[in-house]
């Protein structure tokens, strides 16, 4: 398994504030991934992480919006810029191991926001 | 784009009773991973199935994988309380942009 810490865990934020998420992992990875998970809903990729490489971001996800950082191969950061309500959500830094092999895709505890 | 439909969205069994989850995937994937979920916490990693045909259990959790159908089951057999929870299924596709598109998850709760 790998071992995926996420700082904040949860935070409450004012509108039109921005927000840095870390994502340290314990081991190096090629790929992590930022998704975002709405209250009750279920998970949607934000944007693909590559060290070395500009962050690939999905339909409907701006990098103005949620800059990335992937300094090495174990730290990322997600911001939240100029938040609103809509943004509240949890947001899940994640990996894969063994990509090769099973590929398989290990989260990180995520960090839950509120925006007032 | 991929899509990916689970189904039932919402289930409520009884202790001792069997039932299925179905995962139904639109184009062709190298992978497909079950995750569990409880509330307030993140995702577990139940399975990761790589082949047609391929089948995994633990405890009372089987998954298996039809990559002709484009169709993955979860099947629980003599559910237990500790099963509730909400299942996600995965689908990955892509080579060096590989991604993962989620299922909307099947919220299950057992009663007793």
């Amino acid at each position: 398994s790998a071992v995926i810490s996420q700082k904040p865990s949860r935070d409450i934020c004012q509108r039109g504030t921005s927000l840095t998420i870390q994502c340290q992992v314990d081991s190096q990875v090629t790929m992590m991934f930022w998704y975002r998970q709405q209250p009750g809903q279920s998970l949607t990729l934000i944007a693909t992480a590559n060290q070395g490489s500009e962050a690939t971001y999905e339909s409907g996800f701006v990098i103005d919006k949620f800059p990335i950082s992937r300094p090495n191969l174990t730290f990322s950061t997600l911001t939240v810029s100029n938040m609103s309500p809509e943004d509240s959500s949890i947001y899940l830094c994640s990996v894969i191991r063994d990509r090769g092999g099973t590929g398989e895709l290990f989260f990180g505890e995520g960090s839950r926001l509120t925006v007032l | 784009e991929l899509k990916v439909e689970q189904n039932p969205l919402f289930l409520s069994m009884q202790e001792g009773k069997n039932y299925t989850i179905y995962c139904n995937y639109s184009t062709t994937s190298d992978r497909l991973y079950w995750y569990r979920q409880d509330p307030g916490k993140s995702l577990e990693s139940l399975f990761v199935l790589l082949s047609n045909g391929a089948v995994k259990q633990e405890g009372r959790l089987m998954a298996s994988l039809d990559t002709k159908a484009r169709l993955s089951t979860l099947h629980i057999t003599a559910a237990v309380h500790d099963l509730s929870a909400t299942y996600f299924c995965a689908v990955g596709y892509g080579g060096s942009n590989y991604k993962l598109t989620f299922g909307k998850g099947t919220l299950l709760t057992v009663n007793p």
